[in-house]
């Protein structure tokens, strides 16, 4: 069945650092991708998304590529900040009717002053 | 517009007995899903539920339930409570259009501890 394999964490940078954080994927159909964000108490808030190959998704300074030659999806920003501490989860959905995602065991990122 | 209410947010339960979980999605999302998230599995589908429909369900035993009523809200019902169902349990509310994938709005969860 379809899957997410996403960097093991937490990952520990110090502000202003560039962050990677790698995800794959296993999928039978076209999927589209997720990266989604976990605060402390919250619940998940979509983060960005691409629907097909080459779709690059951005949203408050990371971005994230669908390479299907590659099946992965890794989440970039160029410079991180204090407040992106939180936890992320690579997603996927394959819309074959109606919503069934598949989420990566999630990656906790700290960011230090 | 109000965001995905999940209700109660809190919920302490013993072996053996059952529970009812609600979600209110945004007004107008016809589809609601729910996940269980736990330390150890992480985040997990459980079923998706579209016009009173389930349309997608996970691989959850049959103790684990859900309905939607014709104003799109939703319940999830797990029965016979074991230990390992202690969880964050997430509603998912979406629009849904013609062609695309829409984007999934997650409520805050219900935190349910099972002594």
């Amino acid at each position: 069945g379809d899957s997410v394999t996403q960097m093991e964490g937490p990952v520990t940078l110090s502000e202003e650092a560039f962050l990677t954080i790698n995800c794959t994927y296993t999928a039978t159909g076209y999927p589209s991708l997720f990266w989604y964000v976990q605060y402390p108490g919250e619940g998940l808030q979509l983060l960005l998304k691409a629907t097909k190959a080459d779709d690059k998704g951005s949203n408050k300074g990371f971005e994230a590529t669908y390479r299907k030659e590659t099946t992965s999806f890794h989440l970039e920003k160029g410079s991180v900040q204090v407040s992106d501490s939180a936890v992320y989860f690579c997603a996927l959905s394959d819309q074959g009717g109606g919503f069934k995602t598949i989420f990566g065991a999630g990656t906790r990122l700290f960011v230090k002053a | 517009k109000a965001g995905v209410t999940q209700t109660p947010r809190y919920l302490i339960k013993t072996r053996g007995q059952q529970v009812t979980l609600s979600c209110s999605p945004i007004s107008g999302h016809r589809s609601v899903s729910w996940y269980q998230q736990t330390p150890g599995q992480g985040l997990q589908f459980l079923f998706e539920y579209f016009s009173e429909t389930q349309r997608n369900k996970g691989n959850f035993p049959g103790r684990f339930s859900g309905r939607q009523f014709s104003n799109s809200r939703s319940e999830m019902n797990v029965s016979t409570l074991e230990l390992g169902d202690s969880a964050l349990y997430l509603c998912a509310s979406s629009e849904t259009l013609a062609g695309g994938l829409n984007e999934q709005f997650f409520g805050p969860g219900t935190r349910l501890t099972v002594l």
